[in-house]
């Protein structure tokens, strides 16, 4: 079955440093994946995607290549800010299988001043 | 309304008990998903309508479980009779769902925290 698997938190950075969180997946096929971001009291929010290997998705900073080589999707920034702090969670989806996610157990990123 | 709305935020009832989790989704969306989520786990789906219909309940865990999306806008998710391992955030997500478009987004509300005593 698909499955996907983060590093574990909580991961403690200071304001401005490098930020990897890695994962990895297994599926069978070609499917979409994503990184999602739950602000503490939110709802989880899309930070990007990447449909097809080789692809790059990019937001507010963040960037995750889709590498199908190595079936992973690893998120990064380059200097990450005090509003960062959030859990985030790595996912991939199935066209076929209406559109359903299946996601990682999160991983909290703190950002300290 | 703007988001996908969830009511209630938070419920505390006893074991035994029936349980109702109510969805809005945005305006529109066809497609409607439940999802659970365990402290310190990723959210793990339950449910998905396209619809009024439910296209896949194969995350339904048991017979106690149940949910309906009547006239294809809201939804509500039952839990009868509740247990204490329900205990956890139930999270509901929409989609335009319009055909063609298989890389629209799914936006999720803010969840309804569930805690069985």
């Amino acid at each position: 079955g698909n499955s996907v698997t983060q590093m574990e938190g909580p991961v403690t950075l200071s304001e401005e440093a490098f930020l990897t969180i890695n994962c990895t997946y297994t599926a069978t096929g070609y499917p979409s994946l994503f990184w999602y971001v739950q602000y503490p009291g939110e709802g989880l929010q899309l930070l990007l995607k990447a449909t097809k290997a080789d692809d790059k998705g990019s937001n507010k900073g963040f960037e995750a290549t889709y590498r199908k080589e190595t079936t992973s999707f690893h998120l990064e920034k380059g200097s990450v800010q005090v509003s960062d702090s959030a859990v985030y969670f790595c996912a991939l989806r199935y066209t076929g299988g209406g559109n359903k996610l299946t996601f990682g157990t999160g991983t909290q990123l703190k950002v300290e001043l | 309304g703007a988001g996908v709305s969830q009511t209630p935020s938070n419920k505390v009832t006893e074991k035994g008990k029936y349980v109702e989790l109510r969805c809005d989704p945005i305006s529109g969306h066809t497609a409607l998903y439940w999802y659970r989520q365990s402290l310190g786990q990723g959210p793990e789906f339950l449910i998905y309508f396209q619809g009024t219909g439910a296209a896949d309940d194969s995350g339904l865990p048991n017979d106690r479980f149940f949910a309906v999306r009547p006239e294809g806008s809201v939804s509500t998710l039952k839990i009868q009779p509740a247990e204490q391992g329900d205990s956890a955030v139930y999270v509901c997500a929409s989609r335009s769902g319009r055909i063609g478009d298989p890389g629209n987004t799914i936006y999720f509300g803010e969840g309804s925290w569930l805690t069985v005593v």
